[in-house]
């Protein structure tokens, strides 16, 4: 049982290029969530999921979209990338519990981007 | 709404030494409260959560945390700590729900280093 883990752990682009952030959890969770880190910020969330095909936008979505085409598989992408996307992606799921908003989210072990 | 404050970056305390780690919130909703540890190079991980009934709230490793509704504040305690303590620690309020996913508020994190 790895949980949840993310795919590249670092990676550096140039401006205007594009990536694919893989997330993938093996505890059939129905939720799933990305975030991004950056110092001083705490989390924020670009997109999220509540199931199998079905995304939808989180506080920062702007240069990013996202798909769910399996439940164990979440994608992040970037189009075209900018230095403002430098950051630490953070993947997370979820099960609900007794009530949605008490879920514990778990998180992979992130995924460094730099963009030059 | 909901937001997080975290009073102080960084803190730093002795080996055996008492840690307080400070959060307060705003919700305009019955809140629901977390405190997660980031270990270095690593994804956050679940230390305790409040949802209802007791206040004190006990978590992994020996933290603990009080929900105190007068003082809208989720203040993290532990005793007396260790080494292995020394971590980034992020308190966060949920209670709003985003077209059925939870909606998480981190604060902006609190590093915390142990002296010897």
């Amino acid at each position: 049982n790895a949980g949840v883990t993310q795919t590249p752990k670092f990676r550096v682009l140039k401006t205007g290029q594009s990536m694919t952030l893989l997330c993938a959890q093996d505890m059939n969770h129905e939720y799933m969530y990305w975030y991004r880190q950056d110092p001083g910020m705490g989390l924020r969330l670009i997109h999220y999921s509540v199931g199998e095909g079905t995304t939808a936008k989180g506080e920062v979505p702007d240069g990013y979209n996202v798909s769910r085409l399996k439940k164990q598989n979440f994608l992040l992408g970037l189009e075209s990338a900018a230095p403002s996307q430098t950051s630490v992606y953070f993947c997370a799921s979820s099960l609900r519990e007794v009530a949605v908003s008490t879920d514990t989210q778990y998180f992979g072990p992130g995924t460094r981007l730099t963009v030059l | 709404a909901q937001s997080v404050t975290q009073l102080g970056s960084h803190v730093s305390v002795s080996e055996g030494a008492l840690v307080l780690l400070r959060c307060n919130y705003s919700s305009s909703v019955p809140p629901y409260l977390f405190w997660y540890v980031q270990y270095p190079n690593q994804g956050l991980q679940l230390l305790l959560k409040y949802t209802t009934g007791a206040t004190l709230v006990k978590g992994i490793n020996g933290f603990e945390a009080e929900f105190k509704k007068s003082e809208t504040s989720f203040h993290l305690t532990k005793p007396s700590a260790h080494m292995s303590d020394a971590a980034e620690y992020f308190c966060a309020v949920s209670g709003i729900i985003i077209q059925g996913a939870q909606k998480l508020v981190f604060g902006q994190g609190t590093r915390l280093t142990i002296n010897p």
